[in-house]
């Protein structure tokens, strides 16, 4: 059965920093990784999705990578902004091709 | 182009009662999915259905129940609501099935509240 993790639950740094959100997967059998956003009482964003072959994925200030066999991908938040600050959830397509989510990480930047 | 667009956005329902939720995809996208969000159990996927087909079920009971028009359109229905099913439903929309078409966009949600 498909598990995914985020660490750390919680994240709070000053603006302008460098971050990494993680997230790690326990069966390898997955078809793509998506991460999104999702802002207080809304809905959520798409912001990368990285297929099972592919390494990484970048959009902006983003970057995703994802590396199968270790069952492991971060994203990357480069120069973070107070606007940043969100949950960040990471989503597997598994062999079953359901999508199962992490619990996310929670993200503050201070100004 | 519009997004994906849920309605009502808010509802209040005892304990008992029915509720049906929909969900417009966006335009030209032919599958849409359902989660619920809760606190506790965090995101879970319900169902899926593509060009009118469910495609794929979560683990939820036979109360949960959707289906798709012809215009893609998708309704989410729950029968003898319990108080465990206040949530957010949110539903995503997709192209296709493969590749890049499977990439989630998703709606405002639905909060759903029963007392």
């Amino acid at each position: 059965k498909q598990e995914v993790t985020q660490i750390p639950a919680a994240l709070s740094v000053p603006e302008g920093e460098n971050l990494v959100l993680n997230c790690s997967f326990t069966d390898s059998a997955i078809y793509n990784l998506q991460w999104f956003r999702q802002d207080p009482g809304k809905g959520l964003t798409s912001l990368l999705l990285i297929q099972s072959s592919q390494r990484e994925q970048t959009s902006g200030r983003l970057n995703a990578s994802l590396d199968k066999s270790s069952g492991r991908s971060t994203l990357y938040i480069a120069a973070s902004q107070p606007g940043d600050s969100a949950t960040y959830l990471c989503a597997v397509r598994g062999s079953n091709y359901q999508l199962i989510w992490g619990a996310g990480t929670k993200l503050i930047i201070k100004p | 182009k519009a997004g994906v667009t849920q309605t009502p956005r808010y509802l209040i329902k005892t304990r008992g009662q029915q509720v049906t939720l929909s969900c417009s995809p966006i335009s030209g996208h032919r599958s849409v999915s359902w989660y619920q969000q809760t606190p506790g159990q965090g995101l879970q996927f319900l169902f899926e259905y593509f060009s009118e087909t469910q495609r794929n079920k979560g683990n939820f009971p036979g109360r949960f129940s959707g289906r798709q028009f012809s215009n893609s359109r998708s309704e989410m229905n729950v029968s003898t609501l319990e108080l465990g099913d206040s949530a957010l439903y949110l539903c995503a929309s997709s192209l296709g099935t493969s590749g890049n078409e499977n990439e989630q966009f998703f709606g405002p949600g639905t909060r759903l509240t029963v007392l």
